[in-house]
């Protein structure tokens, strides 16, 4: 597709139990990176992934959070034993080679609610 | 740490009227800043982005914004507001090195009366 397609568009779940977000990003495009936005925190920084080089992690709020980036493209976020307070959209972005100055091109993000 | 502020949660404008969104930055070096617009349910869309060079950025939809090192401002604006401009407005700045990511405002809401 044209834009980055992140999946399910809506994922509501039961407290403990573990969800996975998926996100295509833009073919050809080289850097990854999750953001979380929710009421009380906004918008924030989760993980950055950059063509082969180790990730990013410094975002993630805890160790039930963790992703990873397959062959280059696809990206999965893992959040494991979820709580209430993990409620809120996941958006992906990506953007192309020489990122220092490309935009950012984000999904639609994934809505998350915690029963 | 290293941030962006932006004044005024909820702006309210008649349509055709000046739109205004305020935005600073805390920086000893001049990042990267973009004004990205969210309509509900849906992610962000860029809106410009300085880096370098011209101080006065022009974006898509009428939008446009004027980098001020002696303010530390980069203030969005349009000079005739339209209905379809209202929605969620985020300043954003990253730096050149080191973490690439973006580093959000609060948001302003924009909304435009008819």
């Amino acid at each position: 597709g044209a834009g980055v397609s992140q999946s399910p568009s809506n994922k509501v779940t039961e407290k403990g139990k573990d969800v996975e977000l998926r996100c295509d990003p833009i073919s050809g495009h080289t850097a990854l990176y999750w953001y979380r936005q929710s009421l009380g925190q906004g918008l924030e920084f989760l993980i950055y992934f950059q063509g082969n080089s180790a990730p990013d992690k410094s975002g993630l709020p805890s160790d039930r959070f963790s992703a990873e980036r397959t062959g280059g493209s696809v990206s999965t976020l893992t959040i494991q034993r979820t709580q209430q307070e993990d409620s809120a959209v996941y958006l992906c972005a990506s953007a192309g080679q020489g990122d220092s100055n490309q935009p950012q091109h984000f999904g639609d993000g994934t809505r998350l609610s915690i029963l | 740490a290293q941030s962006v502020t932006q004044l005024g949660s909820h702006v309210s404008v008649s349509e055709g009227a000046l739109v205004l969104l305020r935005c600073n930055y805390s920086s000893s070096v001049p990042p990267y800043l973009f004004w990205y617009v969210q309509y509900p349910n849906q992610g962000l869309q860029l809106l410009l982005k300085y880096t370098t060079g011209a101080t006065l950025v022009k974006g898509i939809n009428g939008f446009e914004a004027e980098f001020k090192k002696s303010e530390t401002s980069f203030h969005l604006t349009k000079p005739s507001a339209h209905m379809s401009d209202a929605a969620e407005y985020f300043c954003a700045f990253r730096r050149d090195t080191g973490r690439r990511a973006l580093t959000f405002g609060s948001g302003t809401r924009l909304q435009v009366q008819p």
